[in-house]
């Protein structure tokens, strides 16, 4: 079974802090993903990559970078945390095509408070 | 651009049957995905439509019909386990990402 494991369930952090939230698939898939979640809302894609040091913005990569160094391995960096930073946080993966039906795998979500 | 629209709620009883329509307006669609996520829990994959037609996968089927913009996922028989957020979502034909719609939050009564 693929597993996209986030190393963190829960945080909760202050205004300004620098926060890490790291992400590793077990797939060897190309495609990592990071997507945050708010009621109403739904899942927003924040960046992706497609390959090893390649990162492309998605929908709402304002506050935040990413950094892929490992296949494996897609970290979210938020530089300076925020209150209107507190979601839910899931990576993804996915085989380099979707489009034949290879699905997106999520991890288990990490819940951040920034207080 | 891209706009997933689907209904924010459904309340259905025990043993019948719901349908979640979903609507999209996306350039360079290529398919769509329906996503299965109870609270506090990680999406899980329902299905995957790319052609016209109607997936039936045991008791969730999902229909699309590209020319309309329109894609709904059907749920028979329903089961309590069954309460929880079901989430639309397409992929463009570049880029291999997935953007989403709100998500529809079905809750099954006795």
């Amino acid at each position: 079974d693929v597993k996209v494991t986030q190393s963190s369930r829960y945080l909760v952090k202050r205004t300004g802090e620098k926060v890490f939230l790291e992400c590793v698939q077990d797939m060897d898939h190309e495609n990592m993903f990071w997507y945050r979640q708010d009621p109403g809302l739904g899942l927003r894609l924040i960046y992706f990559s497609y390959d090893v040091k390649m990162k492309e913005k998605g929908d709402i990569p304002e506050g935040y970078s990413v950094s892929r160094e490992k296949k494996e391995r897609f970290s979210l960096i938020l530089e300076s945390a925020s209150t209107n930073q507190t979601s839910m946080y899931l990576c993804a993966s996915s085989l380099a095509d979707p489009l034949s039906g290879n699905t997106i795998y999520f991890g288990e979500g990490s819940w951040l408070t920034v207080v | 651009g891209q706009n997933i629209d689907q209904p924010t709620e459904m309340t259905a009883t025990e043993g019948a049957i719901v349908q979640i329509n979903c609507t999209y307006q996306t350039s360079g669609f290529n398919g769509l995905f329906w996503y299965q996520q109870h609270a506090g829990e990680a999406p899980t994959f329902l299905s995957y439509n790319v052609l016209d037609g109607l997936e039936e996968k045991g008791r969730f089927s999902s229909f699309l019909s590209r020319s309309k913009g329109y894609s709904y996922l059907l749920l028979k028989e329903l089961q309590m386990k069954d309460s929880a957020s079901y989430l639309c979502a397409a992929v463009k034909a570049a880029g291999n990402k997935l953007t989403f719609g709100g998500g529809t939050r079905v809750l099954v009564k006795p």
